[in-house]
């Protein structure tokens, strides 16, 4: 089982600010299959990234995905009041499909 | 735009078992999409359970295989969970979810139901 390890676990910035989520496997995943979803509470998870770097309809360009093997990442260029929430990348080239513990973006 | 709306009891006693159905609308199940569960304790992350196809074929999480069946419903355009032997650690949101039929994330979610296992 790929096991992500995501960090920080929390991030405390402020609107406007610049944000970057780490996301680490414990063995190489192909880009094509490493995806970011963004959780508020009460909903359900909403798919922002795949292919590590493609953005999902209708996500903003101020998100963006990199990287490769296994280290990914995703980054947020100027927040916005709305994009506090907790983020998740997620891997489905090896089964079982596994998530990362999450990173809980919080306004500072 | 496809929806997934989950349904099944919010409450079911130790031992017994969790039976949830997905119910698939503006899309149908016999595309070329694999159809997944997955599970998220109250305030933890997400776990997925397993995929099926429509022609049958599945997919489990080792962690859960020996408790868990998924099926498909063609004619109802349904696929539904089975858990069995439930106990407190099974109490979670239960989602029900499309994988892309090239690259396996999952790009559309049901809203999530509770499924709360206490006596």
């Amino acid at each position: 089982e790929i096991v992500l390890t995501q960090s920080p676990g929390t991030l405390s910035l402020s609107p406007g600010e610049r944000a970057t989520l780490s996301c680490r496997a414990s063995q190489s995943v192909s880009s094509s299959y490493l995806a970011w979803y963004q959780q508020k509470p009460g909903q359900a998870p909403r798919l922002l990234i795949y292919g590590a770097s493609s953005r999902a309809t209708g996500i903003p360009d101020r998100f963006s995905g990199s990287g490769s093997g296994t280290d990914f990442t995703l980054t947020i260029s100027r927040l916005e009041p709305e994009d506090f929430a907790v983020f998740y990348c997620q891997q489905s080239g090896s089964s079982p499909y596994t998530f990362g513990q999450g990173t809980k973006l919080e306004i500072k | 735009q496809v929806q997934l709306q989950e349904s099944g009891p919010g409450l079911v006693k130790p031992s017994g078992t969790l039976s949830l159905t997905c119910a698939v609308s503006g899309g149908s199940i016999s595309s070329s999409n694999w159809w997944s569960w997955i599970r998220q304790p109250p305030g933890k992350g997400l776990e997925w359970i397993a995929e099926i196809y429509h022609s049958g074929s599945t997919n489990y999480n080792p962690s859960l295989k020996s408790r868990v069946t998924i099926s498909v419903d063609k004619s109802k355009n349904t696929f539904s969970l089975k858990l069995s032997s439930v106990t407190a650690a099974d109490t979670a949101v239960y989602y029900c979810a499309r994988n892309d039929q090239l690259w396996w994330y999952f790009d559309y979610w049901g809203q999530g139901t509770l499924v709360t296992v206490s006596s």
